[in-house]
């Protein structure tokens, strides 16, 4: 079983320019989370995918999208980046049954904004 | 909105001593607290959980505590050792998988040896 791994680990941008960030979920896991989490702050939620359908949001704006793909990886883009989405980004998978509340998080994909 | 407030946001403890960080929530509809244990360069990782129908639980030195009427949930770490050291996160969810999980700020925990 392998665990949830995220690409790329550092990635510096300029304002106004678009990134993707991935992730590829835990085996067997059908849902997938994405967080943001600002130097010492705690993890905020941004938006959740289930197979495939995103299934909820946090309050962020439209230009935070994402992806899930059949095989349970996932994307969130960005788009015209502001000096304020300098963060570290986290994907969480899970198995969303009556049994398990269980997120797995990955390692993050730190961005900077320029 | 909902949130959840925690404190201390830093802790420092001689190794050995109990460390007991406090956490409050506002949606009364959250029915699952997570505690997350996250280390430099890592995601959260948790290390325990709780439930609304269940007041207590304990795994080894870790034991959470939940006041659902207060709204209060609490985390205890006993016999403190120096790899402790990290920031711990609450946070409180009300469906499933993760679904829009509110998290606290954190605390970061400093075990001297």
């Amino acid at each position: 079983e392998t665990g949830v791994t995220q690409s790329p680990t550092h990635l510096i941008k300029t304002r106004g320019q678009q990134v993707t960030l991935r992730c590829s979920s835990q085996s067997g896991h059908n849902t997938v989370s994405w967080y943001q989490q600002a130097l010492g702050q705690g993890p905020q939620f941004i938006f959740q995918y289930y197979r495939e359908e995103e299934n909820g949001r946090g309050n962020f704006p439209p230009r935070f999208s994402g992806l899930q793909f059949p095989n349970y990886s996932s994307e969130l883009n960005v788009n015209a980046l502001e000096l304020d989405d300098s963060a570290l980004y986290l994907c969480a998978s899970s198995w969303v049954d009556r049994a398990s509340n269980e997120q797995f998080f990955g390692p993050g994909t730190r961005l900077t904004v320029l | 909105g909902e949130n959840v407030e925690q404190h201390p946001s830093t802790l420092s403890v001689q190794e050995g001593d109990s460390a007991v960080i406090k956490c409050t929530y506002s949606d009364s509809a959250s029915n699952y607290f997570p505690w997350y244990k996250q280390e430099l360069g890592k995601g959260p990782q948790l290390i325990i959980d709780i439930r609304s129908n269940v007041g207590e639980k304990k795994d080894q030195r870790i034991a959470v505590t939940l006041n659902k009427t207060a709204k209060h949930f609490s985390l205890h770490i006993t016999e403190t050792q120096p790899e402790d050291s990290a920031v711990y996160f609450c946070a409180a969810s009300k469906s499933t998988g993760g679904f829009k999980t509110i998290f606290g700020a954190g605390t970061r925990l400093f075990v001297k040896a």
